[in-house]
């Protein structure tokens, strides 16, 4: 019940194209829900983050889409540009600390 | 640069040997985090501080782990008799108490045990 579940694992799309990954979560007590965005090497960097009382949240080319009666909440990345390649994970918080993990998504943008 | 740093980026040891890592949180941030991350994994919770208490530990945080606070600023998590096992990233975070649950996090310490 405290699992994050992310797909797909991979994701290739076209320079321009929409990027979007997905994560389902069983546990109705989570309350917030960052995605990170993290390069080779570096540590995850917070992109977006939503609260379950808002369906969606946009930041630039950036949107959450969350759907509270499915459980679950998707990235969608617009326009999307080489240098977004780059793992992907989302998360779910219930207790203001402990960050529960999808398992990652590695994004590939094609020129 | 006001972000979270974390000291060394690398270490090296053999089984057996003790290892030290430092975290430096923002400087407002009253709450710090360490992380596990192995390769094509999301990151695992290990433990976590509200100044300069201890007030959550993982089950993954075996008694060779350890952790401080002293004083609420910086953190260090240190390792005992290491084990091939323990070769991961180990990821420091902070987080603003009453700021939201935003967590940002440093670049990390690869360990590598031999």
């Amino acid at each position: 019940q405290q699992q994050v579940k992310q797909s797909p694992q991979s994701l290739i799309v076209q320079k321009g194209g929409i990027s979007i990954i997905n994560c389902a979560y069983e546990n109705t007590a989570f309350d917030y829900f960052p995605w990170y965005q993290q390069f080779p090497g570096k540590g995850p960097a917070l992109l977006i983050a939503i609260r379950p009382d808002v369906s969606e949240k946009k930041e630039g080319r950036f949107t959450i889409s969350f759907n509270k009666s499915a459980k679950q909440f998707s990235l969608h990345i617009m326009d999307s540009q080489p240098g977004d390649s780059a793992t992907y994970f989302c998360a779910a918080s219930m207790s203001n600390y402990q960050l529960i993990w999808g398992a990652g998504t590695k994004l590939i943008i094609k020129p | 640069d006001t972000g979270v740093s974390q000291n060394p980026r690398h270490k090296i040891t053999k089984r057996g040997q003790n290892v030290t890592f430092r975290c430096d949180p923002i400087s407002e941030h009253n709450r710090l985090y360490w992380y596990r991350q192995t390769l094509g994994q999301g990151p695992e919770f290990l433990t976590y501080f509200q100044n300069e208490a201890q007030l959550e530990k993982s089950r993954l945080l075996s008694d060779r782990f350890s952790a401080e606070r002293p004083k609420g600023s910086f953190s260090t998590l240190e390792i005992q008799r290491t084990e091939q096992g323990d070769s991961a990233m180990y990821l420091c975070a902070s987080s603003f108490d009453g700021g939201g649950y935003e967590q940002y996090f440093g670049p990390g310490t690869r360990l590598t045990v031999t």
